[in-house]
């Protein structure tokens, strides 16, 4: 079975430090691992995937994260955080033709 | 190219109602899955479909089904509601599972 875990429900980061989420996942073969964020009133949209080849993931909006298969973790950074990155984030692992989401790490940005 | 179109937007509904949500899909996806969004319980899977075949289904009861057509639009079904089916249902596309889901703005259902 899959599932993915979200340790941190609510975070609170000021605007221009950076921001870490995490996020471990359980699968049993090569993961599918994505990242998805919802801001309010919007829809999700993917910030990055995962499947193979570099650990090391660029995605839009300044996001990064990285794959340890060790330690069965897939987690978001971003340098320097801007207002607008004030959302509700989720990771989730693909297989078995689902997607089977984290419970989401809400992040709010301070001035 | 235009996105995943969910109607309707907003239903209201009472116990032991029956609710038809649709899903139109991004043009040329095959694939179109269903989730169930709740506070307490986050995102849910439902069903997928690829090419008028469910290929997956998730822990819900048999009040919920769904059906995909030859178009690749979908409908979900809920039969006999009950209170705790109220949430925002949300359908996604893709050109095949594994890929980008594209998600649409959902459906919040409410029963009363």
């Amino acid at each position: 079975a899959q599932s993915v875990t979200q340790p941190d429900i609510h975070i609170t980061v000021s605007e221009g430090a950076s921001l870490e989420l995490r996020c471990n996942y359980s699968y049993g073969a090569t993961p599918y691992l994505f990242w998805y964020v919802q801001s309010p009133g919007q829809g999700l949209q993917l910030l990055l995937k995962y499947f193979s080849g570099d650990t090391l993931v660029q995605g839009i909006k300044g996001f990064e994260a990285e794959f340890k298969r060790s330690q069965s973790s897939f987690n978001l950074r971003k340098p320097s955080v801007h207002w607008s990155d004030a959302a509700e984030y989720f990771c989730a692992v693909g297989g078995d033709y689902k997607l089977s989401f984290g419970a989401g790490t809400t992040v709010t940005v301070r001035a | 190219k235009a996105g995943v179109t969910q109607t309707p937007r907003y239903l209201i509904k009472t116990r032991g109602q029956q609710v038809t949500l649709s899903c139109s899909p991004i043009s040329g996806h095959r694939s179109v899955s269903w989730y169930q969004q709740t506070p307490g319980q986050g995102l849910q899977f439902l069903f997928e479909y690829f090419s008028e075949t469910q290929r997956n289904k998730g822990n819900f009861p048999g009040r919920f089904s769904g059906r995909q057509f030859s178009n690749s639009r979908s409908e979900m079904n809920v039969s006999t509601l009950e209170l705790g089916d109220s949430a925002l249902y949300l359908c996604a596309s893709s050109v095949s599972v594994n890929e980008k889901l594209f998600f649409g703005s959902g459906t919040q259902l409410s029963v009363l």
